[in-house]
């Protein structure tokens, strides 16, 4: 059964600061790691897909970075703003395997 | 549409009636998975649709559950004999080849089993 842990499980952070999150996968047999936004009464929305150990992807003020040989992702918030606050999903996918295996997430709530 | 539909948007069913959530994935996406998210857990996978092969249904959590999915186009998930425990928000997923894109989320089935 894999594993993928997210940390923290919710987080409360005023507006304008920057802020992390961590997942952490099984490194064995890894073949992608995604990150997706869930804002609530919305659909889940796809952030990043990361493949190659090293790997940075940005968009807008969210980036993210990829360790595969540890096992763990970061996700990266800049100058958080009030229509960040959502719940973060990181799911990884292994080889041998067709689905996507989903964290808990975390829920980010920025106070203006 | 354009992007992926799901139906009913909230289901109240009776213990031990049956249930159908129906999907309509993005035109042209070849996959389509289910997931489901139970109060204060994780998405968990419950079957995967690519193109004509054999879905993958080892998620599902008993024989209760099955899925259909009509070539490439609409899915229908079903649930006999619901439990309480199945409770769950129920979300469909689309991508254009399979497991290795992102997915494009419909807004989900909130079902309630009193």
């Amino acid at each position: 059964i894999l594993n993928v842990e997210q940390s923290p499980q919710s987080l409360h952070v005023q507006e304008g600061d920057s802020t992390n999150f961590t997942c952490s996968f099984p490194s064995s047999n890894f073949y992608a790691l995604h990150w997706y936004r869930w804002e609530t009464a919305k659909s889940p929305e796809a952030l990043f897909v990361m493949t190659l150990n090293g790997d940075e992807k940005k968009k807008g003020r969210i980036s993210a970075t990829l360790n595969t040989k540890e096992g763990y992702s970061y996700l990266y918030i800049k100058g958080s703003q009030p229509e960040d606050s959502a719940t973060y999903l990181c799911a990884s996918l292994h080889t041998g395997r067709r689905a996507l295996t989903f964290g808990s997430g975390t829920r980010l709530q920025v106070q203006p | 549409g354009a992007g992926v539909s799901q139906s009913p948007s909230n289901k109240v069913t009776e213990k031990g009636k049956d249930v159908e959530l129906r999907c309509d994935p993005i035109s042209g996406h070849t996959a389509l998975y289910w997931y489901r998210q139970s109060l204060g857990q994780g998405l968990e996978f419950l079957i995967y649709f690519q193109g004509n092969s054999a879905p993958d249904k080892s998620g599902l959590p008993s024989d209760r559950f099955s899925a259909e999915r009509t070539g490439e186009s609409v899915s229908t998930l079903t649930i006999q004999r619901t439990q309480q425990e199945d409770s769950a928000v129920y979300l469909c997923a689309s991508s254009f080849r399979g497991f290795n894109e992102k997915l494009f989320f419909g807004s989900g089935t909130q079902l309630s089993v009193l």
